[in-house]
């Protein structure tokens, strides 16, 4: 069965730190990946998605950006946060249905 | 511009009291129409997939159903443990690889 992993599952940063938020799949190959970001009481915000290994589209012009350096292993990255960058961030993957991580709670102070 | 609404935004129910939840969509066109369950604090969990109008779904005390404008989630004689937000999403036909969300629902079952 495939299982999906997000660490770490919380994060406090200051404004200005660097970010590092990584999800790796296990038990499928080639799958769709995704960032999602979910404010509070909001709806899921798609960040970005991949297709394949270094292939990153982005949805929202932003301070992040990602990376797939393998086939099942997708990176949410910031040099400098921001406080509107607090969150919850959510990993995904699909092929057909899309599958989601545990997530991340980021806080920025 | 492809869309998914969800109503109503939050609803309680008194436990066995049945229901039902609303998402509405318009895409150019459909692939497939996606039922979760979120948890506070955690990630959704995937309850249904519906491809074509007419298709039905049940588990335990859900039943998802779609029609060609929308999607409905009706919960027959809810628990409190029934109690999360439940969201809707879509998968358009357009080649892309998104799926469009909706803002979800918050379901609270009192004992």
């Amino acid at each position: 069965s495939q299982t999906i992993h997000q660490w770490p599952a919380t994060l406090v940063q200051p404004v200005g730190s660097p970010l590092s938020l990584e999800c790796t799949v296990e038990g499928t190959s080639n799958p769709n990946l995704y960032w999602y970001r979910q404010a509070a009481g909001r709806g899921l915000q798609l960040l970005f998605y991949s297709v394949g290994i270094g292939q990153i589209s982005s949805e929202v012009p932003q301070n992040l950006s990602a990376s797939r350096p393998q086939d099942r292993q997708f990176i949410l990255s910031s040099k400098k946060l921001l406080l509107s960058d607090s969150g919850f961030y959510l990993c995904a993957w699909s092929k057909d249905t899309q599958y989601f991580g545990p997530g991340t709670r980021l806080t920025v102070l | 511009e492809d869309q998914v609404t969800q109503s109503p935004e939050a609803l309680r129910l008194q436990e066995g009291e049945s229901s039902s939840l609303n998402c509405s969509y318009t895409v150019s066109g459909l692939r497939g129409l996606f039922w979760y369950r979120q948890d506070p604090g955690k990630g959704p969990e995937f309850l249904f997939t519906l491809y074509s109008a007419g298709e039905e779904k049940e588990k335990e005390r859900l039943k998802a159903t779609l029609t060609k404008k929308e999607s409905f989630l009706h919960i027959t004689a809810p628990k409190p443990e029934d109690s999360a937000t439940y969201l809707c999403a879509v998968q358009v036909t357009s080649g892309t690889y998104k799926y469009i969300f909706g803002t979800g629902t918050r379901l609270k079952v009192l004992a």
